[in-house]
């Protein structure tokens, strides 16, 4: 069975810091990978998604992430966090034959102004 | 309507009482599915439905969870005689096709937070 590992639970910055959220997933085969964030008393949004193609991919925002196929991991980057940007942060993933997404823990980010 | 929309927002039930989760997912969107939130913890796939067809219902914790999609359209989730360990967020997604492509996603609700006490 498929699984999504996040590494941290909590994670606290500074404004204009740089973020970094790992996501490693466990699966053998082709995967679908996504981040989701979940902002205060809002519903879970799309950040950025890989299906194939260029291994870094850009989403809103400011985010990208970077697949690594031989490290089964899929990381969330920003150079420059916001106030704005607390939130809790998802992986997920989709394996080739389904489409029912597997979520990670989540990280929640809380960035100090 | 543009999003989906899931209701209520908050349902508080005692021990033993049956609650009904509606989902009013995006017009049109084919594919619905269930997730349960527990705190702390991401998103767990309950059960899943192809317009009416319940596909997938793996992820239903017990034979107290029981999910529903008559037309195609709204979906219901059931819970018979609810139990504290039932309390967390009831999440409900749609998507316009079977198959993840490059171009489509999920949309997801607000979720309704249940609380059993």
């Amino acid at each position: 069975a498929q699984s999504v590992s996040q590494h941290n639970h909590h994670v606290i910055l500074s404004e204009a810091a740089s973020l970094e959220l790992g996501c490693n997933y466990s699966y053998g085969g082709t995967v679908n990978l996504f981040w989701y964030v979940q902002y205060p008393g809002q519903h879970l949004q799309l950040l950025l998604k890989y299906f194939s193609g260029d291994p870094l991919v850009k989403g809103i925002k400011g985010f990208e992430a970077e697949f690594i196929k031989s490290k089964f991991s899929f990381n969330l980057r920003k150079p420059s966090v916001q106030w704005s940007d607390t939130a809790e942060y998802f992986c997920a993933v989709i394996s080739e034959y389904g489409n029912k997404l597997v979520f990670g823990a989540g990280t929640i980010l809380r960035v100090k102004s | 309507g543009a999003g989906v929309s899931q209701s209520p927002r908050y349902k508080v039930a005692k021990r033993g009482q049956d609650v009904a989760l509606r989902c009013d997912p995006i017009s049109g969107h084919v594919s619905l599915f269930w997730y349960q939130q527990a705190l702390g913890q991401g998103p767990e796939f309950l059960t899943y439905f192809q317009n009416e067809a319940q596909l997938d219902k793996s992820g239903l914790p017990s034979d107290r969870f029981f999910a529903e999609r008559p037309e195609g359209s709204v979906s219901t989730l059931k819970i018979q005689r609810t139990q504290q360990e039932d309390s967390a967020v009831y999440l409900c997604a749609s998507s316009l096709v079977v198959k993840q492509t490059n171009n489509y996603g999920y949309t997801f609700g607000s979720g309704t937070r249940l609380t059993v006490v």
